[in-house]
């Protein structure tokens, strides 16, 4: 088992630009989640979703959007990018009990410059 | 919605001495509360979780306490080891059951030789 995959690793915005980031796992898990996490900070969730077709906000997902058309993956996507998105991004994945623990992610490094 | 503080933000310690950070959760009906460990460079990792049943839970030099009446719960790492240089994240499920899971803000411990 892959776990939870992300890609890019790293990727440099020009402000204004958009992009997606990539989530995918192959645990069948229902519960998808994405954090983004500021240097010395902790961890802020954008957006979660509890099963295919299901998205809801987070803590601070102005700027961002995602969408779950199915199990596997979870995108987040940027439509104009902006400097204090820089941050690196962490998605997440827990299967059906909603108390499991969380698998995250090797995390993507994201600049806006 | 949940919100969970986490102190002391920086915290360290001689080798061999005890370690403990403290976490408050605003929603009283929250009812899991893991704690992550993240690595330098790394993903946060879980390393051990209470439920809102029970008091205390400890698994090996690392067990965690909980308070209901208070909403805080404390993580008490004992004879610390320069591997245990990291930085913590306590986190309270929201009480509904949507998944939901909230972060505090980290504690980066360092642990002298």
């Amino acid at each position: 088992n892959a776990g939870v995959t992300q890609t890019p690793k790293f990727r440099i915005l020009k402000i204004g630009q958009s992009m997606t980031l990539q989530c995918t796992q192959d645990m069948n898990h229902n519960y998808m989640y994405w954090y983004r996490q500021d240097p010395g900070m902790g961890l802020k969730l954008i957006y979660y979703s509890v099963g295919a077709g299901i998205t809801d906000k987070g803590e601070v997902p102005n700027g961002y959007n995602v969408s779950r058309s199915t199990t596997e993956d979870f995108p987040l996507r940027l439509e104009l990018a902006a400097p204090s998105q820089t941050s690196v991004y962490f998605c997440a994945s827990k299967g059906r009990q909603v108390d499991e623990k969380l698998f995250f992610g090797s995390g993507t490094q994201l600049s806006v410059l | 919605g949940e919100n969970v503080e986490q102190h002391p933000s920086t915290l360290s310690v001689q080798e061999g001495d005890s370690a403990v950070i403290k976490c408050t959760y605003s929603d009283s009906a929250s009812n899991y509360f893991p704690w992550y460990k993240q690595e330098l460079g790394k993903r946060p990792q879980l390393i051990i979780d209470i439920r809102s049943n029970v008091g205390e839970k400890k698994d090996q030099r690392i067990a965690v306490t909980l308070n209901k009446t208070a909403k805080h719960f404390s993580l008490h790492i004992t004879e610390t080891q320069p591997e245990d240089s990291a930085v913590y994240f306590c986190a309270a499920r929201d009480g509904r059951n949507t998944g939901k899971l909230i972060f505090g803000q980290g504690t980066t411990l360092q642990v002298k030789p």
